[in-house]
């Protein structure tokens, strides 16, 4: 099965700040897709074939990558930002999630 | 709007088989998609366990492939998890979720499933 490694595991990052969070795979890929979970809830569709954003998605959320390496950037973090967030990819069963990176405010 | 629901036991004693249900609002599951299982372990690892297509077919996990069914009753819009011989291991919350080509779009709240004595 294809591995997802996310990193970091966990940051933080203050108002305003550049945020970037990266999922490699152990083997290529062709789209990964980003999950937002909060405490308590469902995960979140949040990105879709690598760099579309879902549906009331901010602008400030952007996804990128090819081949094994991947990322989600937030261009400037916001409170409401703090969360976990996924990777996951489709390319090949079983489908995979990355172990998470939990997005701290500071 | 699409709405999914879990519903189960909450506790189920090891050796034991497990049964949860995915109640379809808004959506027929007969009409399109990929209706799935997938769990979260205490710790937040996130592991997808099975669908059960549209059209009625079914994929799994290789890692439970020998203790795993999904199946669906179309007449009141639901599918079915059932597990057998769950262990200590299998503690976690369970969330169906509907599949579209790529991304889970629609989850459930998620049902908290313990194994234990």
């Amino acid at each position: 099965q294809i591995v997802l490694t996310q990193s970091p595991a966990i940051m933080s990052a203050s108002p305003g700040e550049k945020v970037t969070i990266s999922c490699s795979a152990s083997s290529s890929v062709s789209y990964m897709y980003w999950y937002q979970q909060k405490p308590g809830s469902s995960p979140k569709p949040w990105i879709y074939r690598t760099s579309n954003l879902t549906s009331g998605v901010p602008a400030r959320f952007s996804g990128s990558g090819s081949g094994t390496s991947y990322s989600l950037t937030i261009s400037s973090m916001e409170a409401e930002d703090a969360a976990t967030y996924y990777c996951q990819q489709y390319h090949s069963y079983p489908f995979t999630f990355g172990s998470g990176t939990k997005l701290e405010i500071k | 709007d699409v709405q999914l629901q879990e519903s189960g036991p909450g506790l189920v004693k090891p050796s034991q088989s497990l049964s949860l249900t995915c109640t379809v609002t808004g959506y027929s599951i007969t009409s399109d998609y990929a209706w799935n299982w997938i769990r979260q372990f205490p710790g937040n690892k996130l592991e997808w366990m099975g669908y059960i297509s549209y059209s009625g077919s079914t994929s799994y996990n290789p890692s439970l492939k020998s203790r795993i069914s999904i199946t669906r009753d179309t007449s009141k819009n639901q599918f079915f998890l059932q597990l057998n011989s769950v262990t200590t291991e299998d503690t976690a919350t369970y969330y169906c979720a509907r599949f579209d080509w790529g991304i889970f779009d629609y989850w459930g709240q998620g049902t908290t499933l313990t194994v234990s004595s």
